[in-house]
């Protein structure tokens, strides 16, 4: 079955130390995306990209970074730069541009602490 | 202003009790509305969406909303809630962005509670 692959579930940082969250998709997606989620404050964008090779800030970008290389491919590099990384971290993905009124497909999510 | 809103963090219900989750959304944003489930440590599952036709709309569950312009409403129902049910319920919208895509915005989530 077609979906979208978060990896690891888990995932620890320490101090001053950047970590890379994993997302893979097999939908055949051009647009991709990258969630922050907190308690109480729903789902916040911190980048996304709608075709290979480019990619935009979202709403929180500052202490992240990704790439897209590849379509099925979108990994999120957590920086030393982001103080409070601590959050259950979302990819998602849909069809491309003109699609508004396409849903989003999401992974399982990475949930990523402090050590 | 928030493109959407949803009022109430919190709704509590009994089993077999009728559900009502409320979205309102800005009258500025282009029709496409969308509800997710989320269930704990996991990520979202689309509910149903509205895009155009019939302004009712089915989706998977039991779970029904209906698209009202004059409200600007995108309320949520389930006639009778199961413990099953008990989940953090997103209302969405596609936002116009720049060079014709569309970028998902999310309203802060109701949490539903069910009580036996």
């Amino acid at each position: 079955d077609g979906g979208i692959t978060q990896s690891p579930k888990y995932l620890f940082r320490k101090e001053g130390q950047n970590v890379t969250l994993s997302c893979e998709q097999n939908l055949n997606h051009d647009a991709m995306y990258w969630y922050r989620q907190d308690p109480g404050q729903g789902l916040r964008l911190i980048y996304y990209s709608q075709i290979v090779n480019d990619f935009q800030k979202g709403d929180i970008a500052e202490g992240y970074s990704v790439s897209r290389e590849k379509k099925e491919s979108f990994p999120l590099t957590v920086t030393s730069a982001q103080k409070n990384p601590t959050a259950f971290y979302l990819c998602a993905s849909s069809r491309g541009e003109g699609s508004g009124n396409q849903p989003q497909h999401f992974g399982d999510g990475t949930r990523l602490s402090i050590l | 202003a928030q493109s959407v809103t949803q009022l109430g963090s919190h709704v509590s219900v009994s089993e077999g009790a009728l559900v009502l989750l409320r979205c309102n959304y800005s009258s500025s944003v282009p029709p496409y509305l969308f509800w997710y489930v989320q269930y704990p440590n996991q990520g979202l599952q689309l509910l149903l969406k509205y895009t155009t036709g019939a302004t009712l709309v089915k989706g998977i569950n039991g779970f029904e909303a209906e698209f009202k312009k004059s409200e600007t409403s995108f309320h949520l129902t389930k006639p009778s809630a199961h413990m099953s049910d008990a989940a953090e319920y997103f209302c969405a919208v596609n936002l116009h962005a720049s060079g014709g895509s569309y970028i998902p915005t999310f309203g802060r989530g109701t949490s539903l509670i069910v009580h036996p």
